[in-house]
C-alpha cells in the first residue's frame, strides 16, 4: 500500500529562520514523484516543490527545498529564511506510476511562523 | 495562462436539494481529480479522469454523488439529495499526464 506520513502536526518558527517540515512516504514502486503543497487560511492548495524519485540531485525553488533521502524514504521540505507569510498548512504528497497515476496525500503540517 | 476554474466559489443550500460544482482544467492536461476536504477527514480523492473517461470512483462516498466529464475543458460533481454531512470544501485539480496537479480554488458547500 502506498502511504503519506506526515508526523507534525504543528510546528513554530521564528521568522528568519530555517525550518524542517517531515514527511516519509512508503512504496514498492521504483519510479514516483514527491510533492509539496502550501494551504494558507485563504483555502488554496499552491504547489510549492516537485523531486522525481530518480532526480540525484535534491529540489530547490527559492526559498524551498526539498531533502529527498530515498534509502530512508524521507522527502522532507526545508524553508529558508521563514516569513510571517509562509503561517499555513504544508501538505507532503506522492504519485506512484504504478498505480495509475494517483496522488496520495500527508495529513498535513501547520507551520507558524512567530514575528 | 489560466487556471483550474472552479464554480461556484460558495454554495449554500438545504438538505436534500441538488448541488453542482463546476470544474474547468488547465487547457492540454489530461487528468482532473475531484477531491473533497474536512476537518475530521483531512483530503479526500473522490474521482479521477484520464482524457475524459472516469477512472478511479472509489472514493465517492455513496451513490448520491456523480461526477461527469463531457468534453476536456469541462467537469460537474453533482450531489443528489444533498446532505448536512457533505459540508466540506471541494477541489478540482488537473495535471498533465502523471506531472503536477494543479488545483482550483475550491467550492465551499454547507448544506444546511
Amino acid at each position: 500500500a502506498q502511504k503519506i506520513t506526515q508526523t507534525q502536526p504543528g510546528m513554530f518558527v521564528q521568522e528568519k529562520e530555517a525550518v524542517t517540515l517531515d514527511c516519509t512516504y512508503d512504496t514498492s514502486d521504483q519510479s514516483y514523484g514527491l510533492f509539496w503543497y502550501k494551504q494558507p487560511s485563504s483555502g488554496e492548495m499552491i504547489f510549492l516543490i516537485y523531486q522525481g524519485s530518480y532526480d540525484e540531485q535534491n529540489a530547490t525553488e527559492g526559498r524551498y527545498s526539498l531533502n529527498f533521502q530515498k534509502a530512508r524514504k524521507s522527502a522532507n521540505l526545508v524553508i529558508s529564511a521563514s516569513q510571517l507569510g509562509d503561517s499555513a498548512m504544508y501538505f507532503c504528497a506522492m504519485r506512484v506510476r504504478g498505480t495509475g497515476n494517483q496522488f496520495y496525500f500527508g495529513t498535513g503540517t501547520s507551520l507558524t511562523v512567530i514575528p | 495562462d489560466a487556471g483550474v476554474i472552479q464554480s461556484p466559489r460558495h454554495e449554500v443550500t438545504e438538505m436534500g436539494q441538488e448541488v453542482t460544482l463546476r470544474c474547468k482544467p488547465i487547457s492540454g492536461h489530461d487528468y482532473l481529480f475531484w477531491y473533497r476536504q474536512t476537518m475530521m477527514r483531512g483530503l479526500e480523492l473522490l474521482i479521477y479522469f484520464n482524457n475524459n473517461v472516469p477512472i478511479d470512483d472509489s472514493g465517492m462516498p455513496e451513490d448520491r454523488f456523480s461526477a461527469k466529464m463531457p468534453n476536456a475543458s469541462f467537469s460537474t460533481l453533482k450531489i443528489q439529495p444533498s446532505e448536512p454531512r457533505d459540508s466540506a470544501v471541494y477541489f478540482c485539480a488537473s495535471s498533465l499526464n502523471w506531472g503536477t496537479q494543479y488545483f482550483g480554488p475550491g467550492t465551499r458547500l454547507l448544506v444546511l
